[in-house]
Protein backbone atom coordinates (compact mmCIF):
# COMPACT_ATOMS: atom_id res chain seq x y z
CA UNK A 1 0.00 0.00 0.00
CA UNK A 2 1.17 3.56 -1.39
CA UNK A 3 1.99 5.57 1.62
CA UNK A 4 3.19 9.39 1.90
CA UNK A 5 4.46 11.52 4.90
CA UNK A 6 5.24 14.93 5.46
CA UNK A 7 7.77 15.99 7.14
CA UNK A 8 9.72 19.53 8.29
CA UNK A 9 11.67 21.48 10.53
CA UNK A 10 8.49 23.40 12.55
CA UNK A 11 7.44 26.84 12.79
CA UNK A 12 8.73 29.51 10.66
CA UNK A 13 9.71 33.46 10.98
CA UNK A 14 8.23 35.39 8.72
CA UNK A 15 10.26 36.22 5.24
CA UNK A 16 12.27 33.11 5.77
CA UNK A 17 11.78 29.85 3.54
CA UNK A 18 9.50 27.16 4.50
CA UNK A 19 10.79 23.93 3.66
CA UNK A 20 8.92 20.55 3.59
CA UNK A 21 10.00 16.66 2.69
CA UNK A 22 7.36 13.70 1.44
CA UNK A 23 8.47 10.11 2.37
CA UNK A 24 6.95 7.75 -0.42
CA UNK A 25 6.80 3.79 0.43
CA UNK A 26 5.30 1.11 -0.71
CA UNK A 27 6.14 2.13 -4.27
CA UNK A 28 8.71 3.71 -6.27
CA UNK A 29 8.65 7.61 -7.23
CA UNK A 30 10.19 7.26 -10.43
CA UNK A 31 7.40 5.24 -11.73
CA UNK A 32 6.65 6.77 -15.50
CA UNK A 33 2.96 6.81 -14.78
CA UNK A 34 2.36 9.37 -11.95
CA UNK A 35 3.65 12.31 -10.77
CA UNK A 36 4.01 14.07 -7.35
CA UNK A 37 2.26 17.14 -5.99
CA UNK A 38 2.03 19.57 -2.85
CA UNK A 39 -1.04 21.07 -1.41
CA UNK A 40 -1.91 23.37 0.98
CA UNK A 41 -5.10 24.56 3.27
CA UNK A 42 -4.77 27.40 5.17
CA UNK A 43 -6.91 26.41 8.96
CA UNK A 44 -10.74 26.79 7.82
CA UNK A 45 -10.15 27.39 4.02
CA UNK A 46 -10.33 24.98 1.10
CA UNK A 47 -7.50 23.54 -0.77
CA UNK A 48 -4.88 24.84 -3.05
CA UNK A 49 -2.75 23.26 -5.58
CA UNK A 50 0.94 24.59 -5.01
CA UNK A 51 2.78 22.25 -7.82
CA UNK A 52 3.31 19.06 -8.66
CA UNK A 53 6.87 17.04 -10.46
CA UNK A 54 7.72 14.34 -12.60
CA UNK A 55 10.54 11.70 -11.74
CA UNK A 56 12.58 13.27 -14.03
CA UNK A 57 12.57 16.82 -12.96
CA UNK A 58 10.03 18.28 -14.72
CA UNK A 59 7.66 20.69 -12.44
CA UNK A 60 4.88 22.59 -12.81
CA UNK A 61 3.57 25.59 -10.46
CA UNK A 62 0.93 27.32 -9.60
CA UNK A 63 1.06 30.64 -11.36
CA UNK A 64 0.02 32.70 -8.00
CA UNK A 65 2.88 30.98 -6.10
CA UNK A 66 5.20 30.44 -8.89
CA UNK A 67 7.42 33.03 -7.77
CA UNK A 68 8.57 31.44 -4.59
CA UNK A 69 7.56 27.80 -5.24
CA UNK A 70 10.32 25.50 -5.56
CA UNK A 71 9.76 21.84 -6.06
CA UNK A 72 12.75 19.12 -6.37
CA UNK A 73 12.61 15.15 -6.20
CA UNK A 74 15.54 12.72 -4.80
CA UNK A 75 14.69 9.69 -6.53
CA UNK A 76 17.57 7.55 -4.76
CA UNK A 77 15.64 8.67 -1.60
CA UNK A 78 12.43 7.98 -2.89
CA UNK A 79 11.62 11.77 -1.65
CA UNK A 80 9.76 15.30 -2.78
CA UNK A 81 10.34 18.81 -1.51
CA UNK A 82 8.90 21.84 -0.79
CA UNK A 83 10.48 24.88 -0.33
CA UNK A 84 8.43 28.27 -0.30
CA UNK A 85 10.34 31.42 0.20
CA UNK A 86 9.60 34.59 2.13
CA UNK A 87 6.64 33.74 4.07
CA UNK A 88 4.30 35.75 5.69
CA UNK A 89 1.56 34.36 7.88
CA UNK A 90 -0.96 34.11 5.05
CA UNK A 91 1.18 30.97 4.08
CA UNK A 92 0.08 28.82 7.62
CA UNK A 93 -2.03 26.03 6.76
CA UNK A 94 -1.74 22.42 6.36
CA UNK A 95 0.25 21.40 4.08
CA UNK A 96 -0.64 17.72 1.72
CA UNK A 97 1.67 15.71 -0.56
CA UNK A 98 -0.20 13.29 -2.77
CA UNK A 99 0.70 11.53 -6.11
CA UNK A 100 -1.38 12.57 -9.29
CA UNK A 101 -2.48 10.03 -11.47
CA UNK A 102 -1.27 9.33 -14.75
CA UNK A 103 -1.25 12.35 -16.64
CA UNK A 104 -1.35 14.45 -14.11
CA UNK A 105 -5.12 15.15 -14.19
CA UNK A 106 -6.41 14.33 -10.72
CA UNK A 107 -4.88 13.33 -7.12
CA UNK A 108 -5.13 9.15 -5.63
CA UNK A 109 -2.93 9.11 -2.75
CA UNK A 110 -2.72 11.95 0.21
CA UNK A 111 -0.35 12.16 3.20
CA UNK A 112 -1.71 13.01 6.39
CA UNK A 113 -0.80 16.56 6.14
CA UNK A 114 1.43 18.49 8.00
CA UNK A 115 0.49 21.88 9.76
CA UNK A 116 3.05 24.65 9.25
CA UNK A 117 2.57 28.15 10.81
CA UNK A 118 4.39 31.22 9.94
CA UNK A 119 5.11 33.87 13.32
CA UNK A 120 7.38 35.55 14.72
CA UNK B 1 -7.90 34.34 -13.77
CA UNK B 2 -9.96 31.17 -14.61
CA UNK B 3 -11.86 30.50 -10.76
CA UNK B 4 -13.64 26.59 -10.37
CA UNK B 5 -17.08 27.59 -8.80
CA UNK B 6 -19.19 24.87 -6.25
CA UNK B 7 -22.11 25.40 -3.75
CA UNK B 8 -20.65 26.65 -0.74
CA UNK B 9 -23.47 24.38 1.19
CA UNK B 10 -25.84 22.24 0.31
CA UNK B 11 -28.08 19.75 2.91
CA UNK B 12 -29.48 16.48 2.29
CA UNK B 13 -32.13 14.50 4.09
CA UNK B 14 -30.69 10.75 5.19
CA UNK B 15 -31.50 8.78 2.13
CA UNK B 16 -31.95 10.79 0.04
CA UNK B 17 -30.24 12.51 -3.22
CA UNK B 18 -27.91 15.24 -3.62
CA UNK B 19 -26.14 16.42 -6.74
CA UNK B 20 -22.85 18.82 -6.15
CA UNK B 21 -21.66 20.80 -9.29
CA UNK B 22 -18.11 22.08 -10.28
CA UNK B 23 -18.18 24.95 -12.85
CA UNK B 24 -16.24 27.33 -14.50
CA UNK B 25 -16.06 31.53 -13.94
CA UNK B 26 -15.84 31.20 -18.05
CA UNK B 27 -16.90 28.46 -19.82
CA UNK B 28 -18.17 24.90 -19.50
CA UNK B 29 -16.51 22.17 -17.70
CA UNK B 30 -16.39 19.05 -19.85
CA UNK B 31 -14.21 15.35 -20.01
CA UNK B 32 -11.42 17.06 -21.30
CA UNK B 33 -11.09 18.70 -17.73
CA UNK B 34 -11.03 15.43 -16.44
CA UNK B 35 -12.97 16.68 -13.44
CA UNK B 36 -12.10 14.70 -9.83
CA UNK B 37 -13.99 14.68 -6.59
CA UNK B 38 -12.91 14.60 -2.97
CA UNK B 39 -14.36 14.22 0.13
CA UNK B 40 -12.65 15.83 3.24
CA UNK B 41 -13.92 15.34 7.10
CA UNK B 42 -12.46 18.09 9.71
CA UNK B 43 -8.57 17.58 10.75
CA UNK B 44 -8.36 14.44 8.11
CA UNK B 45 -7.02 14.84 4.69
CA UNK B 46 -8.94 14.26 1.52
CA UNK B 47 -10.36 11.32 0.28
CA UNK B 48 -10.78 10.82 -3.74
CA UNK B 49 -13.75 9.88 -4.64
CA UNK B 50 -14.21 10.08 -8.20
CA UNK B 51 -11.28 11.05 -11.21
CA UNK B 52 -11.63 11.54 -15.05
CA UNK B 53 -15.57 12.72 -14.90
CA UNK B 54 -16.88 9.43 -13.69
CA UNK B 55 -14.42 6.88 -12.32
CA UNK B 56 -14.75 5.81 -8.28
CA UNK B 57 -11.57 5.33 -6.83
CA UNK B 58 -11.11 1.81 -4.97
CA UNK B 59 -13.52 1.37 -2.07
CA UNK B 60 -15.70 4.15 -2.64
CA UNK B 61 -19.76 2.59 -2.52
CA UNK B 62 -21.42 3.00 -5.79
CA UNK B 63 -23.83 5.81 -4.18
CA UNK B 64 -20.95 8.24 -5.16
CA UNK B 65 -21.24 9.05 -9.28
CA UNK B 66 -19.53 11.17 -11.22
CA UNK B 67 -21.09 13.07 -14.39
CA UNK B 68 -21.64 15.93 -16.36
CA UNK B 69 -24.69 17.82 -16.14
CA UNK B 70 -25.26 20.84 -18.50
CA UNK B 71 -21.65 22.78 -18.59
CA UNK B 72 -20.97 21.46 -15.20
CA UNK B 73 -19.12 18.71 -13.25
CA UNK B 74 -21.47 16.61 -10.65
CA UNK B 75 -20.93 14.29 -8.06
CA UNK B 76 -24.26 12.47 -6.89
CA UNK B 77 -24.50 10.93 -3.81
CA UNK B 78 -27.67 8.29 -3.87
CA UNK B 79 -29.32 7.37 -0.27
CA UNK B 80 -26.95 9.85 1.76
CA UNK B 81 -25.81 8.31 4.88
CA UNK B 82 -25.00 10.52 8.55
CA UNK B 83 -21.33 9.93 7.84
CA UNK B 84 -20.94 11.95 4.00
CA UNK B 85 -21.89 14.88 6.10
CA UNK B 86 -18.22 16.31 4.55
CA UNK B 87 -16.91 18.90 2.99
CA UNK B 88 -16.49 17.95 -0.95
CA UNK B 89 -13.72 19.46 -3.41
CA UNK B 90 -13.24 19.39 -7.03
CA UNK B 91 -10.76 19.34 -9.47
CA UNK B 92 -10.16 20.78 -12.79
CA UNK B 93 -7.34 19.76 -14.42
CA UNK B 94 -6.11 22.80 -16.92
CA UNK B 95 -3.64 21.98 -18.99
CA UNK B 96 -0.17 21.62 -19.10
CA UNK B 97 0.52 20.00 -15.68
CA UNK B 98 -1.99 22.55 -14.18
CA UNK B 99 -4.82 21.88 -11.74
CA UNK B 100 -7.73 24.12 -9.98
CA UNK B 101 -9.59 22.98 -7.02
CA UNK B 102 -13.13 24.52 -6.71
CA UNK B 103 -13.69 26.56 -3.25
CA UNK B 104 -15.75 23.07 -1.57
CA UNK B 105 -19.11 22.34 -0.68
CA UNK B 106 -19.87 21.72 3.15
CA UNK B 107 -22.35 19.29 2.58
CA UNK B 108 -25.15 18.75 5.40
CA UNK B 109 -26.72 15.59 6.56
CA UNK B 110 -29.54 16.02 8.58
Amino acid sequence: QLQLQESGPGPVKPSETLSLTCTVSGGSISSSSYHWGWIRQPPGKGLEWIGSIYYSGSTYYNPSLKSRVTISVDTSKNQFSLKLSSVTAADTAVYYCARLQAGATSFDYWGQGTLVTVSS
Amino acid sequence: QTVVTQEPSFSVSPGGTVTLTCGLSSGSVSTSYYPSWYQQTPGQAPRTLIYSTNTRSSGVPDRFSGSILGNKAALTITGAQADDESDYYCVLYMGSGIVIFGGGTKLTVL
